[in-house]
């Protein structure tokens, strides 16, 4: 069975780091592409950042591009996330996903269950 | 950025009813489109993947259609756990957008 487990999340103040890891079991993790998707309070889903397999591509929605990162450790089977200059609207639960194959254009499934980041003064 | 519009916001219906959920893109998506299923407290579930694939554990009363700008997602007889909110997605571009979901509860 596909699991996968985020952690890292917290209260953050506006301006601050914190990163988030996923970690990935009961499949061939370094085969698939990863993304982070999130939900503000109350709301809708918003993409974040895909990863491809190998970990040689990726992309970002324009409002976290030159704050986040995404990266995977393929040898412990881990997705990362790491967030700079944090801002209010960045407060949400992230989840991380699993893409159908390799490549970095991808479906999500499964999802994990999510981690809250709160970014508040 | 390709914006995808969800219609209608609410769906209020009966257990055994037919639902029929509407999801328009602002540009061609080709087949490019996904509908997810979340519940609340929940993580979100892929439910049809290419506009009309379903997924694996998608039950068959789930069906998609459409392409390029319009597409549909139908439930054919409304089943108690399948109240919850319903969000498409597309991949056709990046950034990869969801739409504002729809509602369906029950009536």
């Amino acid at each position: 069975e596909v699991q996968l487990l985020e952690s890292g999340g917290g209260l953050v103040q506006p301006g601050g780091s914190l990163r988030l890891s996923c970690a990935a079991s009961g499949f061939t993790f370094s085969s698939y592409a990863m993304s982070w998707v999130r939900q503000a309070p109350g709301k809708g889903l918003e993409w974040v950042s895909a990863i491809s397999a190998s970990g040689a591509g990726s992309y970002y929605t324009d409002s976290v591009k030159g704050r986040f990162t995404i990266s995977r450790a393929n040898s412990k089977n881990m997705l990362y996330v790491q967030m700079n200059s944090l801002r209010g609207e960045d407060t949400a639960v992230y989840y991380c996903a699993k893409g159908m194959s390799g490549d970095v254009s991808n479906w999500f499934d499964p999802w994990g269950q999510g981690i809250l980041v709160t970014v508040s003064s | 950025e390709i914006v995808l519009t969800q219609s209608p916001a609410t769906l209020s219906l009966s257990p055994g009813e037919r639902a029929t959920l509407s999801c328009r893109a602002s540009q061609s998506v080709r087949s490019y489109l996904a509908w997810y299923q979340q519940k609340p407290g929940q993580a979100p579930r892929l439910l049809i993947y290419d506009a009309s694939n379903r997924a694996t554990g998608t039950p068959a009363r789930f069906s998609g259609s459409g392409s390029g700008t319009d597409f549909t997602l139908t439930i054919s007889s409304l089943e108690p756990e399948d109240f919850a909110v319903y969000y498409c997605q597309q991949r056709s571009s990046w950034p990869f957008t969801f739409g504002p979901g729809t509602k369906v509860d029950i009536k």
